[in-house]
């Protein structure tokens, strides 16, 4: 079993804030790290599959960095919208590939 | 875009019945997959199928839980006799490669036991 970690559990923002949550991960035969967002009443959704140490990847406002030799990806969110309340979760594979090790996600709420 | 569907939407059974649950993964995806969530917990994996056979499993799946894919295209997670702690949210997923590909997720099966 690989230990998936997300902090924080839950952040409430204003609108325009930016914000940034952790995922830390076991860095020993690291494959990759994907980065999902999940609206409430709807599926997971991804953002990103990192691969690479020192990997940063862009969409819109939110981006994310790799460091796999310390375990650990960052998720940025520039100028939080509403739209933005998720719960985002991280996730890496087994060794095997054959399945994925979830954290337990980080809720975000955007006050407007 | 393609989406992976999920059928029933939300179930309910007694404990002790069998259910099934349906999903239609996307067309030229290889990789299946069930993952569930318990309310306020982690999301939990089930099992992986690859090549019409189970690759992976958790301790979670155990003989009470079988899957299918009877017709290439759908992809079944039945439950034999259902358990009260099986109440959850049963997610199917897809991918067309292992682990450097992303998961599309169905919207998911509320399976409510009582």
């Amino acid at each position: 079993i690989l230990n998936v970690e997300q902090s924080p559990q839950s952040l409430h923002v204003q609108e325009g804030d930016s914000t940034n949550f952790t995922c830390s991960f076991p860095s020993s035969n690291f494959y990759a790290l994907h980065w999902y967002r999940w609206e409430t009443a709807k599926s997971p959704e991804a953002l990103f599959v990192m691969t690479l140490n020192g990997d940063e990847k862009k969409k819109g406002r939110i981006s994310a960095t790799l460091n796999t030799k310390e375990g650990y990806s960052y998720l940025y969110i520039k100028g939080s919208q509403p739209e933005d309340s998720a719960t985002y979760l991280c996730a890496r594979p087994a060794n095997t590939g054959n399945q994925f090790y979830f954290g337990t996600g980080t809720s975000l709420t955007v006050i407007p | 875009e393609p989406e992976v569907t999920q059928t029933p939407s939300h179930q309910v059974t007694q404990m002790g019945q069998e259910v099934i649950l349906r999903c239609v993964p996307i067309s030229n995806h290889l990789y299946f997959y069930w993952y569930r969530q318990i309310l306020g917990q982690k999301v939990e994996f089930l099992v992986s199928f690859y090549n019409n056979e189970i690759s992976e499993k958790s301790e979670i799946f155990d003989d009470q839980f079988s899957v299918e894919r009877p017709d290439g295209s759908n992809f079944t997670l039945k439950i034999r006799s259902t358990k009260l702690e099986d109440s959850a949210m049963y997610f199917c997923a897809s991918s067309p490669q292992r682990s450097n590909s992303p998961l599309h997720f169905g919207n998911g099966t509320r399976l409510t036991v009582t």
